[in-house]
């Protein structure tokens, strides 16, 4: 079946560094992506997307990365602030209806 | 604009009640997403509803569950029963066209707590 898997549960940096967290997929044949940040009590808010016809593309202080060949995305944060400390996931939109296939997440955890 | 709505907040339920979920999506959209979120855990996909149509409950379970979308008022998912396994986050997202051109955008969550 589909699945999307995360390989760090929990990432601690400290603020002012730079976050990479990864993503594994499983589905070859999705061809849009996109990042979730979740904070504590609340919904999924979106942070940025990528269509697999490119490897690339930044939003504000944030980047994706898309390697099709391994089926690995990642997202980097530039200059970790503590306000990005949350769960983030990674979803895959796949299958007959195009539905959000979601990650198991991973916890950010910024350090003053 | 206002955001997708969902309420109530907080539902305590005692087992073998209904519960009953709603979600108003953003306006103008007519594609409806439900997910079930359990603690530490990522979201699951449970149904794809457009107006008056189920489009994919693949993710649902197959007795006490179910869901709909009218052409008027909000989605609302519904559980029979309820017992202690069904405690977790129900989220609801939405969007315009329900394809791969865009993202979905999520409520809040309903926190389901059954006694």
């Amino acid at each position: 079946g589909e699945s999307v898997g995360l390989h760090l549960p929990t990432l601690s940096v400290q603020e002012g560094d730079n976050s990479i967290i990864n993503c594994a997929y499983s589905n070859s044949a999705s061809d849009y992506f996109i990042w979730y940040k979740q904070e504590s009590g609340k919904g999924p808010q979106f942070i940025i997307d990528i269509r697999s016809n490119m490897d690339k593309r930044q939003g504000q202080r944030v980047t994706v990365l898309l390697n099709k060949t391994v089926k690995h995305l990642s997202l980097q944060i530039a200059a970790t602030q503590p306000g990005d400390s949350a769960v983030y996931f990674c979803a895959e939109v796949g299958g007959a209806t195009n539905k959000l296939i979601f990650g198991t997440g991973t916890l950010l955890a910024v350090q003053p | 604009n206002a955001g997708v709505m969902q309420n109530p907040r907080h539902l305590v339920r005692r087992r073998g009640q209904e519960a009953r979920l709603r979600c108003s999506p953003m306006k103008g959209h007519s594609h409806v997403y439900w997910y079930r979120q359990l603690p530490e855990e990522g979201l699951k996909f449970m149904v794809y509803l457009q107006k008056e149509n189920i489009i994919d409950e693949s993710g649902m379970p197959k007795e006490r569950f179910s869901a709909e979308f009218p052409k008027e008022g909000p989605s609302i998912l519904r559980i029979q029963q309820v017992v202690r396994g069904d405690s977790a986050a129900y989220f609801c997202a939405s969007s315009f066209q329900g394809t791969t051109n865009e993202k979905l955008f999520f409520g809040s969550g309903t926190q389901l707590s059954v006694l």
